[in-house]
């Protein structure tokens, strides 16, 4: 059975710094990763998608890395704002196409 | 395009009453997931249709809970009777078709409908 593991659990930084989110899973043989934003009371914005075979993806201030064999990945955000609070939730999606989950990571930027 | 609809935002309901949440998915997506996210945790598949069939629910709670898709568009999920630890968002994403050997694009939530349970 899949596992997904975030880490830390909550964040909190002054604004302009770069920062990094850890995902850990337990079941390397994934499709894809997604990261997703959540905002309170909202739904899951979808940020970066990975598929199996890459290593990366990139939008804007945001870099999110693969690495399959070791079960890991990893989002970055550089200079953070505090538009950029919010929840970061990581999903591994194994066979069948079901996304697991990870518990998320709260992030606070202050201003 | 339109995203994933649902509704009700909001329901707060007594214990061993019941409920219905209904989802209407993007256009032209063949799958449609619910997801439960108690506060505090990630979200957790509960049932996982193709078209108008199931795929997987092997974690819905089916004494109580069932689900279903009838024409392989809108989807509802229902809750009979309600415990106090259903309260939960019962989040509901689309995304485009099933293929064999690949993982679907990625996926679209909607904004969810947030349960209290008193």
């Amino acid at each position: 059975k899949q596992e997904v593991t975030q880490i830390p659990a909550a964040l909190s930084v002054p604004e302009g710094e770069n920062l990094v989110l850890n995902c850990s899973f337990t079941d390397s043989a994934i499709y894809n990763l997604q990261w997703f934003r959540q905002d309170p009371g909202k739904g899951l914005t979808s940020l970066l998608l990975i598929q199996s075979s890459q290593r990366e993806q990139t939008s804007g201030r945001l870099n999110a890395s693969l690495d399959k064999s070791s079960g890991r990945s990893t989002l970055y955000i550089a200079a953070s704002q505090p538009g950029d609070s919010a929840t970061y939730l990581c999903a591994v999606n194994n066979a069948g196409n079901m996304l697991t989950f990870g518990g998320g990571t709260r992030l606070m930027v202050k201003p | 395009e339109a995203g994933v609809a649902q509704s009700p935002r909001y329901k707060i309901i007594e214990k061993r009453q019941s409920v219905a949440f209904w989802c209407n998915p993007i256009s032209g997506h063949a799958t449609l997931y619910w997801y439960q996210q108690i506060l505090g945790q990630g979200p957790k598949l509960l049932i996982q249709f193709q078209n108008n069939g199931v795929v997987d629910d092997s974690q819905l709670p089916k004494d109580r809970f069932s689900a279903e898709r009838l024409k392989g568009v809108d989807s509802t999920l229902k809750i009979q009777p309600a415990k106090l630890e259903d309260s939960a968002v019962y989040l509901c994403a689309s995304s485009s078709i099933l293929r064999r050997g690949q993982g679907a694009a990625g996926y679209t939530f909607g904004s969810g409908t947030r349960l209290t349970v008193v």
